[in-house]
């Protein structure tokens, strides 16, 4: 059964600043791997999907990596904004069943 | 990508009664899903809607408090059935519109509070 953890749990930065979330997975046989953005009492937002053959994806300021073999993701976010604020999860479709399976979430503050 | 609407956006239940979810997509998609959200948790996974059959549920979950309909590929409910405070969470539904892991898109979520 597939467990996704993503650290940290939360994280507050200052405006500006880029930052790294992480998140790991214990199967690698995925299709690909998503990270979505949750905003307070709303739906989720795809941001990014990374194929399985693939190591990096990138769309304006994030930029997601993928290493299969070792069963992580890294979402990058480069030069911070208040509008960042929100929780971000990962999770890879399982295969031939296409479930999600979804990380603990990291919850980012970015402070104005 | 498909786009869904999810309704009612909240509500607020008596203990005991029961609450029907419903999610209309925009286009035919070929799996739709059900997840649960409680407090300061991830999204579980509760069910697969299957289109003209019964959900597939997660280890869990019952189909007795859980019952999903789908009726067709653009349309599922999900009903919260003799509810309890511990039923407090957001509920989503989301779709997927192929195989290979690609084009989820979710509801906007309803908050369902118990009293």
């Amino acid at each position: 059964k597939q467990e996704v953890t993503q650290i940290p749990a939360a994280l507050s930065v200052p405006e500006g600043e880029n930052l790294v979330l992480n998140c790991s997975f214990t199967d690698s046989a995925i299709y690909n791997l998503q990270w979505f953005r949750q905003d307070p009492g709303k739906g989720l937002t795809s941001l990014l999907l990374i194929q399985s053959s693939q190591r990096e994806q990138t769309s304006g300021r994030l930029n997601a990596s993928l290493d299969k073999s070792s069963g992580r993701s890294t979402l990058y976010i480069a030069a911070s904004q208040p509008g960042d604020s929100a929780t971000y999860l990962c999770a890879p479709p399982n295969f031939g069943n296409e479930k999600l399976t979804f990380g603990t979430g990291t919850r980012l503050t970015i402070i104005p | 990508s498909a786009v869904i609407s999810q309704k009612p956006s909240r509500d607020i239940c008596q203990r005991g009664t029961s609450l029907t979810i419903q999610c209309q997509v925009d286009s035919q998609v070929t799996m739709m899903f059900w997840y649960r959200q409680q407090p300061g948790q991830s999204l579980t996974l509760i069910a697969t809607a299957n289109q003209g059959s019964e959900a597939t549920y997660e280890s869990g979950f019952v189909i007795d408090k859980f019952p999903i309909s789908r009726p067709n590929l653009t349309f599922s409910t999900l009903t919260v059935s003799n509810m309890s405070p511990e039923d407090s969470s957001i509920y989503l539904c989301s779709a997927t519109t192929g195989t290979g892991g690609y084009g989820y898109t979710f509801g906007s979520g309803t908050r369902l509070t118990v009293v």
